[in-house]
């Protein structure tokens, strides 16, 4: 297993804001994934980040509304920029251990945009 | 592409009872598939897998869940529901080191 942490937990913040989501895990991982799960919805693939290379945004999301970071192997961020009411949700930080596509998450950041 | 389908987004069962979330998925290869739970306020936390070997498998909690080639399902099922077993339950599906790909999910109610 691993132990992933996120900050903040939570948060509520202002529209036109922009927040960044800390995730931090306890050891090396070549891949990090970022998901969105809005109210009572699945969890959606934002983005892909591998250290020291752009991060892999999927369909429907980009770069100037999603910035990530990748700076070190334990360490990523993920920016929800000019932030409006359709972005609150739970954003989930998850990494690949075993290379089968079994993911371990961080508990969620809960953002709630007024 | 890979896809999930979980039948029913609400399951209640009472104390008990026998537990079955069922879980279809499409995939033009061998699949890995997977269970995960989110309980209130919390992440995903990984229930069981399946990748290959025997299809039957055995997960935390008393869960398992069977891999079924011929009817592309994976449902999961327990024998007797525990109140501490209320939560979402995601099934997904991915191809070898691909990305996850979840289904809908399921919210499991158990009835004192």
């Amino acid at each position: 297993s691993a132990v992933i942490s996120q900050k903040p937990s939570r948060d509520i913040c202002q529209r036109g804001t922009s927040l960044t989501i800390q995730c931090q895990v306890d050891s090396q991982v070549t891949m990090m994934f970022w998901y969105r799960q809005q109210p009572g919805q699945s969890l959606t693939l934002i983005a892909t980040a591998n250290q020291g290379s752009e991060a892999t945004y999927e369909s429907g999301f980009v770069i100037d509304k999603f910035p990530i970071s990748r700076p070190n192997l334990t360490f990523s961020t993920l920016t929800v920029s000019n932030m409006s009411p359709e972005d609150s949700s739970i954003y989930l930080c998850s990494v690949d251990r075993t290379a089968t596509g079994e993911l371990f998450f961080g508990e969620g950041s809960r953002l709630t945009v007024l | 592409a890979q896809s999930v389908t979980q039948l029913g987004s609400h399951v209640s069962v009472s104390e008990g009872a026998l537990v079955l979330l069922r879980c279809n998925y499409s995939s033009s290869v061998p699949p890995y598939l997977f269970w995960y739970v989110q309980y209130p306020n919390q992440g995903l936390q990984l229930l069981l897998k399946y990748t290959t070997g025997a299809t039957l498998v055995k997960g935390i909690n008393g869960f398992e869940a069977e891999f079924k080639k011929s009817e592309t399902s994976f449902h999961l099922t327990k024998p007797s529901a525990h109140m501490s077993d209320a939560a979402e339950y995601f099934c997904a599906v991915t191809q070898g080191a691909q990305k996850l790909v979840f289904g809908q999910g399921t919210r499991l109610t158990i009835n004192p």
